[in-house]
């Protein structure tokens, strides 16, 4: 499978405890976004890499939040302290900027519930 | 302030009828749109896209038609299947992606 994916599918954590994400782009994909999915939203963009470099930052993304992509490959994101609000589908995705304008292919997504 | 509007939460058609599923936009710098598919669960599923230079896109029974002067883009299925069945967001960009809040379709046999 070439893919995006994306580990766990699913997380249920106690408020206030630190959890993280992992996402696997598609391989020759140097773009990589993290958004995340309210019920009865559309996505909303939280940050996004080209390689190893951040280069934006939603005001979503709050101090808790922390984003890396350490070699340019798979990514983590952190949340610490989680809060209710957090719970939502946090969402991958990677493209290829060679294109002009470039299709974003989404990984299935991660589940988070804070109780 | 929502850069990308899809007005209708939910459509319902008849199995080989159209589905046209329309969504407007306001930032004139949009310059590349593309409609997603997306199940319970799931990660959106990339349909087709459409360049802001061109005014149609045809892929099989999905085609999309943009009128930049109206800022509205359409996507249009026919004939509509069950396995259609899902929520609909367009997006656009450069860059990151704005999402429209989505279209439920129900194809009903």
């Amino acid at each position: 499978d070439t893919g995006v994916s994306q580990n766990p599918r699913h997380k249920i954590t106690k408020r206030g405890q630190n959890v993280t994400f992992r996402c696997d782009p598609i391989s020759e994909h140097n773009r990589l976004y993290w958004y995340r999915q309210t019920l009865g939203q559309g996505p909303e963009f939280l940050t996004y890499f080209q390689n190893e470099a951040q280069l934006e930052k939603s005001r979503l993304l709050s101090d808790r939040f922390s984003a890396e992509r350490p070699k340019g490959s798979f990514s983590t994101l952190e949340i610490q302290r989680t809060e209710q609000g957090d719970s939502a589908m946090y969402l991958c995705a990677s493209s290829d900027d060679t294109y002009t304008q470039e299709t974003q292919y989404f990984g299935p997504g991660t589940r988070l519930l804070v109780l | 302030d929502q850069q990308v509007k899809q007005n209708s939460p939910s459509l319902s058609v008849q199995e080989g009828r159209i589905s046209i599923l329309n969504c407007d936009y306001t930032n004139s710098m949009f310059d590349y749109f593309l409609w997603y598919k997306k199940y319970p669960a799931e990660g959106p599923t990339f349909l087709i896209s459409i360049s802001s230079i061109k005014d149609k896109n045809e892929d099989g029974r999905f085609t999309v038609f943009l009128n930049k002067s109206a800022k509205h883009l359409s996507l249009h299925i026919v004939p509509s299947q069950p396995g259609d069945s899902a929520v609909y967001f367009c997006a656009a960009n450069p860059s990151r992606l704005t999402f429209g809040e989505g279209t439920q379709l129900t194809v009903n046999p």
